[in-house]
């Protein structure tokens, strides 16, 4: 993968967690973030680094500094179990590229 | 509200063509970008392709490119995956989604996916 995240990430239910995205100077590139539950479709829940989609809760932010970005997830719910993504658009190959993804366990 | 639904059979034979189908609703096919991914089993999202305005801007995975063809149909309102010479490696659900530049080429929109079973 063309972008690097952490396997795995655990968060106690009501706490905060911070996932992060890496592995190339994201420059001018736009970061987005995908929700992925088992058994559902993955949901756009950050784009361009740090807005939201209508419909994604005030509890999750994003953000982007040089080579790191990161999803923040406050007061974490039972319903946050799931894979995310990190991706931005290659513009050199016009594709989007995406990451490895981290799989969250709310405990 | 852009709703898109896949389509095609959920079993294929190795070296055969898997062929896929997503059909839109709440949106004309022929004037926006639309695209498709995939989860390999056990894997992370993949970006296979994406096309505009039929064909006139069509763009491939490198690592799948020999081996797609992604085609529009303006009169049904659907847009259609081909992938030829299957093999294990191309089991996986299969999503179509919606690429949306006002949001820097995010994948806003995404089909509940179909799980492709790749078997003799």
């Amino acid at each position: 993968f063309v972008l690097s995240q952490p396997p795995s990430a655990s968060v106690a239910l009501g706490q905060t967690v911070t996932l992060s995205c890496g592995g190339r100077n994201f420059g001018n590139e736009n970061v987005h973030w995908y929700q992925h539950r088992p058994g559902q479709a993955p949901v756009l829940v950050i784009y361009d680094d740090d807005d939201r989609p209508s419909g994604t809760p005030i509890r999750f932010s994003g953000s982007k500094t040089g080579n790191t970005a990161t999803l923040v997830i406050g007061s974490a719910e039972a319903g946050d179990e799931a894979d995310y993504f990190c991706q931005v658009w290659d513009s050199r190959l016009d594709l989007p590229v995406f990451g490895g993804g981290t799989k969250l366990t709310v405990l | 509200q852009v709703h898109l639904e896949e389509a095609g059979p959920g079993l294929v034979r190795p070296s055969e063509t898997l062929s896929l189908t997503c059909d839109v609703s709440g949106a004309s096919v022929s004037i926006y970008f639309w695209g498709w991914v995939r989860r390999p089993t056990g894997r992370g999202l993949e970006w296979i392709g994406r096309l505009y305005n039929s064909t006139t801007s069509l763009n491939y995975n490198p690592s799948l490119k020999d081996r797609v063809e992604l085609s529009m149909n303006t009169i049904q309102n659907q847009f259609s995956l081909r992938l030829s010479s299957v093999t294990d490696a191309d089991a996986g659900v299969y999503y179509c989604v919606r690429v949306w530049p006002p949001y820097f080429y995010a994948l806003d929109v995404w089909g509940q996916g179909t799980t492709v079973i790749v078997s003799s």
